[in-house]
């Protein structure tokens, strides 16, 4: 079973300021997504990690993958207020793996 | 537009007293299935389904039933609700081997058994 830890669970920042989310799983998986969740909405899909050394970014978010540690990272560049949310990192497992086994999540709280 | 799409949105309803979520989905994927958010617990699937009329069972499954007739349609049926089944329930589905492997989520079921 692919079990996937994220931490902090929660992170209060100040606007500006960077700071990375950390996103660890215990087997190997071929894929690793990061949703941003705002409160009371459904998940929207920020990153979809496919291989190796696999970084994306798009705007002040930076996300990468390193299969070898089993370790995904979503860095926050400048944080600004907009980027409060709850951020959620999910492994997928092979070929029949296509559901998602999700970490708790990390609840970001920017403030001024 | 690309979407998924739940009914209802927000449900109350009493112990024992079956229900069906609808879930729809306009993008002929082949891969649907049904999560359950609760706090601290993240999300988990409850059933999944590879195509139609083939389903089987996530991490969840106890007290939940579904069904897949048509490619774009599957519901999600608690057939005795219980007060432990309060929760946020949200659908997804993916095409099969998609380069992006993109998955879709529809906006969510908050349902309240009382």
């Amino acid at each position: 079973e692919l079990k996937v830890e994220q931490n902090p669970l929660f992170l209060s920042m100040q606007e500006g300021k960077n700071y990375t989310i950390y996103c660890n799983y215990s087997t190997t998986s071929d894929r690793l997504y990061w949703y941003r969740q705002d409160p009371g909405k459904s998940l929207e899909s920020l990153f979809v990690l496919l291989s190796n050394g696999a970084v994306k970014q798009e705007g002040r978010l930076m996300a990468s993958l390193d299969t070898k540690a089993r370790l995904s990272t979503l860095h926050i560049t400048a944080a600004v207020h907009d980027l409060s949310a709850t951020y959620f990192c999910a492994g997928g497992l092979g070929d029949s793996g296509y559901a998602l086994n999700f970490g708790k999540g990390t609840s970001l709280l920017v403030t001024p | 537009e690309a979407q998924v799409t739940q009914n209802p949105r927000y449900l109350i309803t009493v112990t024992g007293k079956k229900l069906t979520v609808t879930c729809s989905q306009n993008m002929n994927h082949e891969y649907m299935s049904w999560y359950r958010q609760d706090p601290g617990l993240g999300l988990r699937q409850i059933y999944y389904s590879m195509n139609v009329e083939v389903t089987d069972k996530g991490d969840v499954p106890e007290g939940y039933k579904v069904s897949r007739k048509e490619k774009r349609n599957f519901p999600l049926i608690l057939e005795s609700p219980s007060p432990n089944q309060t929760s946020l329930y949200f659908c997804a589905s993916r095409g099969l081997g998609t380069v992006s492997y993109e998955q879709y989520f529809g906006p969510g079921t908050r349902l309240t058994v009382t």
